[in-house]
């Protein structure tokens, strides 16, 4: 019972340097979520997906990109990562339920 | 504009004893709240919720209790047990009436203290 995996677990790099976090869920649903978590300040939304083809924008989407690639698969890529961006981020799903996302256990990123 | 509020970083109690979260929040068209539950090195899991045409809503342990008038709701654990011990948030969906888009409060640290 897989719910919703995160790629990579862990990852160093240094500024500049670009990366694609990889999530995918197995529940079906159609709307996808990424967020950071940073000390403090809860989770903020970076972007979304309300169904697969479509993105928009969240929160604090400045640096980042996502591709909605098909109904399972949301990555969020970094194209020139700074500082700024080491957090903790996390991928999550909703379907029917809308309000109850289910979340993967996160990616804990350092830049460097 | 933090929307949602949590302005304990941290709570400390005994085992058996009760737990009293806290959040506020200033936008009154917020019409559903969630608590998440996390752990360390997982991700946040969802615990229990309220809608605004309710005022408490029990499960098992836990109940939510919501003050609309004071724009105010807490979670009380009761008994709490070390297992507890995790980061809690509260959440409300970011536009009226619709689910999705979730905003977080800044998490409370319970530990339980056997």
């Amino acid at each position: 019972n897989a719910g919703v995996t995160q790629t990579p677990k862990f990852q160093v790099l240094k500024t500049g340097q670009s990366m694609t976090l990889q999530c995918a869920q197995d529940m079906n649903h159609n709307s996808m979520y990424w967020y950071r978590q940073d000390p403090g300040m809860g989770l903020r939304l970076i972007y979304y997906s309300a169904s697969e083809g479509t993105t928009d924008k969240g929160e604090v989407p400045n640096g980042y990109n996502v591709s909605r690639l098909n109904k399972r698969e949301f990555s969020l890529r970094l194209e020139s990562a700074a500082p700024s961006q080491t957090s903790v981020y996390f991928c999550a799903s909703n379907g029917v339920a809308k309000n109850i996302q289910y979340f993967g256990a996160g990616t804990r990123l350092s830049v460097l | 504009d933090q929307q949602v509020k949590q302005n304990s970083p941290s709570l400390s109690v005994q085992e058996g004893r009760i737990s009293i979260l806290n959040c506020d929040y200033t936008n009154s068209m917020f019409d559903y709240f969630l608590w998440y539950k996390k752990y360390p090195a997982e991700g946040p899991t969802f615990l229990i919720s309220i809608s605004s045409i309710k005022d408490k809503n029990e499960d098992g342990r836990f109940t939510v209790f919501l003050n609309k008038s004071a724009k105010h709701l807490s979670l009380h654990i009761v008994p709490s047990q070390p297992g507890d011990s995790a980061v809690y948030f509260c959440a409300a969906p970011r536009v009226y009436n619709q689910g999705g888009k979730l905003i977080f409060g800044q998490g409370t640290e319970l530990s339980v203290k056997p």
